[in-house]
């Protein structure tokens, strides 16, 4: 079975701060993809990132990062100097062998002017 | 058109009513989805088509039924729907079942 755990339900930032938001899964797969979504007030949701295992680099686009460490079985998104439009639910998501992605709950960012 | 598109974007019916949701992918991908995505739950898969097949069916209530004509499209059509059933369902497509890109979704309220 698989998992993904996004503890932090609602975090609130002021413009310009840096922003991390946590992501562990459980997967009993070796091989197996780790995605991030942002889903905007408008419902559609964005593909960000995809991840896979037996690559643990870590990446860099534009303001966006993300923070893949197989030993904490985590892949954490940080995002710099945030801005308003950053304001969105944001979903971790596994996928394994059987490629069904599972979601986890999403943290719901708030970024203030 | 580019991407996922999916009509209506709202949709009120009552519980006795049929009605079906459109989706309809134009980035070429073989596998299409169905999610429901009730407020406060995380999102749940209802059914996986590739190649035109239907290949993943999560215990889905028979009032919700899918047909998939073509790579293309996909619907899903309602029927005696409750209104726990209020939601927003969201369509993707995949190629390969890799990552998967989203449509705007479609909000249903069930009165």
């Amino acid at each position: 079975a698989q998992k993904v755990t996004q503890a932090q339900t609602e975090i609130s930032v002021v413009e310009k701060e840096d922003v991390t938001l946590d992501c562990v899964y459980e997967t009993r797969d070796t091989t197996y993809y780790l995605f991030w979504y942002k889903q905007p007030p408008s419902g559609e949701l964005v593909f960000l990132i995809r991840r896979n295992s037996f690559d643990e680099q870590n990446e860099i686009s534009g303001r966006y990062s993300w923070n893949f460490q197989k030993s904490t079985s985590s892949f954490n998104f940080t995002i710099t100097a945030s801005q308003v439009v950053d304001s969105a639910v944001y979903f971790c998501a596994l996928a394994g062998s059987a490629r069904q992605l599972t979601f986890g709950s999403g943290t719901q960012l708030t970024v203030l002017p | 058109e580019t991407g996922v598109t999916q009509t209506p974007r709202h949709l009120v019916m009552g519980m006795t009513n049929k009605k079906s949701l459109k989706c309809e992918q134009h980035l070429g991908h073989n596998a299409m989805y169905w999610y429901k995505q009730s407020a406060k739950k995380p999102l749940e898969l209802m059914f996986v088509y590739s190649l035109e097949e239907r290949v993943e069916n999560n215990s889905v209530p028979s009032r919700f039924s899918p047909e998939c004509p073509n790579s293309s499209h996909l619907f899903l059509h309602l029927h005696t729907l409750q209104p726990e059933d209020s939601a927003l369902y969201l369509c993707a497509s995949s190629q390969d079942r890799y990552e998967q890109y989203f449509g705007p979704g479609t909000r249903l309220t069930v009165t």
